[in-house]
């Protein structure tokens, strides 16, 4: 059974780092493209980053330069690094899996990981 | 970036009776083979999105046959042909030819 199971949520300081981790089960997590997607009350679902089997990665404009995508292929584990965090970056996280042979079709995701940047 | 917007953005519905979402982007979602990148996704409350449709008109696994997709181009329309308790949630339209993917603000489904 696919299972994806966010942690590292947390109250944090604006300009503050997190990391968040996404532990997979039930597949392997080098052979999907995994992306991490969030939700705010205000802005809804907003995608926010992608790593392809290949390793190549790409990021939403509101996060690049600030956030990094990575996975840890022997703990089957996706991270996503969130560097000199801002109030709007206060959101649920989700990982998401895409469907084989599919870029962004989200057929797995996580229960969700709550981030909170504020003073 | 491709603006996704969806109507009503909520619906009222009798158990029984059918719902529809419209969906409409502000370009067009075919790209090979005629296939438009249009995903539908429902949050039920207190979970996490899950997978209805994909590439427009494609039921997800385990996905009840009452719902189905359709559309072309910029206009999409997810339908319930007979809405049950357990479809109460917001439904999503999700557009994944270009990076990034953007989502509609949501649709809400309540039952009378």
């Amino acid at each position: 059974e696919v299972q994806l199971v966010e942690s590292g949520g947390d109250l944090i300081q604006p300009g503050g780092s997190l990391r968040l981790s996404c532990a997979a089960s039930g597949f392997t997590i080098s052979s999907n493209y995994m992306s991490w997607v969030r939700q705010t009350p205000g802005k809804g679902l907003e995608w926010v980053s992608i790593i392809y089997s290949d390793g190549s990665t790409y990021y939403a404009d509101s996060v690049k330069g600030r956030f990094t995508i990575s996975r840890d292929n022997s703990k089957n584990t996706l991270y996503l690094q969130m560097n000199s965090l801002r109030a709007e970056d206060t959101a649920i996280y989700y990982c998401a899996r895409a469907k084989s042979g599919y870029s962004y079709v989200f057929d797995y995701w996580g229960q969700g990981t709550p981030v909170t940047v504020s003073s | 970036d491709i603006v996704m917007t969806q109507s009503p953005l909520s619906l009222p519905v009798t158990p029984g009776e059918p719902a529809s979402i419209s969906c409409r982007s502000s370009q067009s979602l075919v790209y090979t083979h005629g296939n438009s990148y249009l995903d539908w996704y429902l949050q039920k409350p207190g979970q996490s999105p899950q997978l209805l449709i994909y590439l427009g008109s494609y039921r997800a696994s385990g996905v009840p046959d009452r719902f189905s997709g359709r559309g072309s181009g910029t206009d999409f329309t997810l339908k319930i042909s007979r809405v049950e308790a357990e479809d109460v949630g917001v439904y999503y339209c999700m557009q994944a030819l270009q990076t990034p993917v953007t989502f509609g603000q949501g649709t809400r489904l309540e039952i009378k």
